[in-house]
């Protein structure tokens, strides 16, 4: 069981290039959920999802999109890379309404630290 | 929209000893879940502890506890005992109850606890 996992690790990209954030898990959870960590600040929620083909806009989605085609996988795209997406993105999951408790605690996967030069 | 607010940006304490960080929130709702989030230098991010709003007892992990108190508003995390192992960012986290917290988390800006030997 790997739990939540993310591709790369690291990433340097020039000004107006784009790139996929792969994220991945294998814990059969519903909820899955894309944040991004500033220097200095706590996480803001991008993009979530429900469940497959079910996407919606989090808290700071410009310049950024999802897809949620199987239960497993949330790529996270950049189109047109901009120095102010520098950052650490990280995803998570949760079961959701059945099955994940109460709490619904979501799980972290290790983050992919991003620089846009 | 909620909000969560850390006020102490780091927090220095000696080994052995107790600490307690502080955070405080802003919400209409009268269900919700709070979660204090320890990140190391790894950036992985570990659930310490969690409490749900109905509950009045305050939530105990080991040497983390909280004082919980709804009516201000405030969620703050004791670590007792402290070990050289606790050095790490702090963070608080707020979550609706609706819709199992499909929304995901709403994070404060975090304590940078460090941890004098």
């Amino acid at each position: 069981n790997a739990g939540v996992t993310q591709t790369p690790k690291f990433r340097i990209l020039k000004i107006g290039q784009s790139m996929t954030l792969q994220c991945a898990q294998d814990m059969n959870h519903n909820y899955m959920y894309w944040y991004r960590q500033d220097p200095g600040m706590g996480l803001k929620l991008i993009y979530y999802s429900v469940g497959a083909g079910i996407t919606d806009k989090g808290e700071v989605p410009n310049g950024y999109n999802v897809s949620r085609s199987t239960t497993e996988d949330f790529p996270l795209r950049l189109e047109l890379a901009a120095p102010s997406q520098t950052s650490v993105y990280f995803c998570a999951s949760s079961y959701g309404l059945a099955g994940g408790g109460p709490y619904n605690e979501q799980f972290f996967g290790p983050g992919t630290r991003l620089t846009v030069l | 929209a909620q909000t969560v607010t850390q006020s102490q940006p780091e927090m220095s304490v000696q080994e052995a000893e107790t600490v307690t960080l502080s955070c405080t929130y802003d919400t209409s709702e009268s269900d919700y879940y709070l979660f204090w989030y320890k990140q190391p230098p790894s950036r992985q991010m570990i659930l310490v502890i969690r409490q749900e709003a109905y509950k009045q007892q305050n939530a105990t992990e080991n040497r983390f506890s909280v004082n919980f108190q709804k009516a201000a508003k405030s969620f703050s995390l004791k670590i007792s005992d402290s070990q050289l192992g606790d050095a790490a960012m702090y963070f608080c986290a707020y979550r609706s109850a609706v819709g199992g917290g499909a929304d995901g988390l709403t994070f404060g800006k975090g304590t940078h606890l460090i941890i004098q030997p």
